[in-house]
């Protein structure tokens, strides 16, 4: 199975500046003949099933709004939230798609300072 | 609009069966794979597998083979997760999420609790 690791497990970011959260793959999930990474971000508020923000590593989902982006490949992945909002305050999750089983991240904790 | 409407939530006794549904409208059923997500209390996702909604053939992970069975009612546009022997650490969120690569569309969540 692919493991992937997330950093750091907690965040903590002022509002308006940037967040950054990592994502590491135990093997590459990048496919050679398309060249696609077969990875997404999802973004889980309290309460909430968890959202797309992220598919293909980079490509943002419909209506997310532009401040997140998605960037990286092979076994190497970051999400960045360029102005960070009262909103953001979440768990974000990484997700590979390269091979069954599936498997996310442990999350990332993202909270206001 | 694409919507996936889960069961509501369930309290059974260890050693008892629970079927959780997922209703899926807004588009063509059969056009997309749908997986089935678990999530504990306070712990992250574990993703349990998908089902082919084209063919009905299903893909379990480790893990969740044996007591969890994914199957489908096309004619309903439904997929269904039946858990059996439940067991106290099957108490979790499940929801279903559409798509065989990212997941795009999730359920609200199902709690099943498993309790005495």
């Amino acid at each position: 199975d692919i493991v992937m690791t997330q950093s750091p497990d907690s965040l903590a970011v002022s509002l308006g500046e940037r967040a950054t959260i990592n994502c590491k793959s135990s093997q590459s999930v990048l496919y050679g003949s398309n060249n696609n990474n077969y990875f997404a971000w999802y973004q889980q508020k309290p309460g909430q099933p968890p959202k797309l923000l992220i598919y293909w590593a980079s490509i943002r989902e419909s209506g997310v709004p532009d401040r997140f982006s998605g960037s990286g490949s092979g076994t190497d992945f970051t999400l960045t939230i360029s102005s960070l909002q009262a909103e953001d305050v979440a768990v974000y999750y990484c997700h590979q798609y390269y091979s069954t089983p599936h498997t996310f991240g442990q999350g990332t904790k993202l909270e206001i300072k | 609009q694409v919507q996936l409407v889960q069961s509501g939530s369930e309290l059974k006794k260890p050693g008892a069966s629970v079927k959780v549904s997922c209703k899926a409208s807004g588009y063509t059923f059969t056009s997309y794979g749908l997986n089935w997500v678990r999530q504990a209390p306070g712990q992250g996702l574990e993703w349990m597998g998908w089902i082919n909604t084209k063919t009905g053939n299903p893909t379990y992970a480790q893990g969740f083979t044996g007591r969890f069975v994914f199957s489908l009612d096309t004619s309903v546009s439904t997929a269904y997760l039946q858990i059996t022997s439940l067991e106290a650490e099957d108490t979790a969120l499940y929801y279903c999420a559409r798509g065989k690569q990212w997941h795009d569309y999730w359920g609200q969540g199902t709690l099943v609790t498993v309790s005495s």
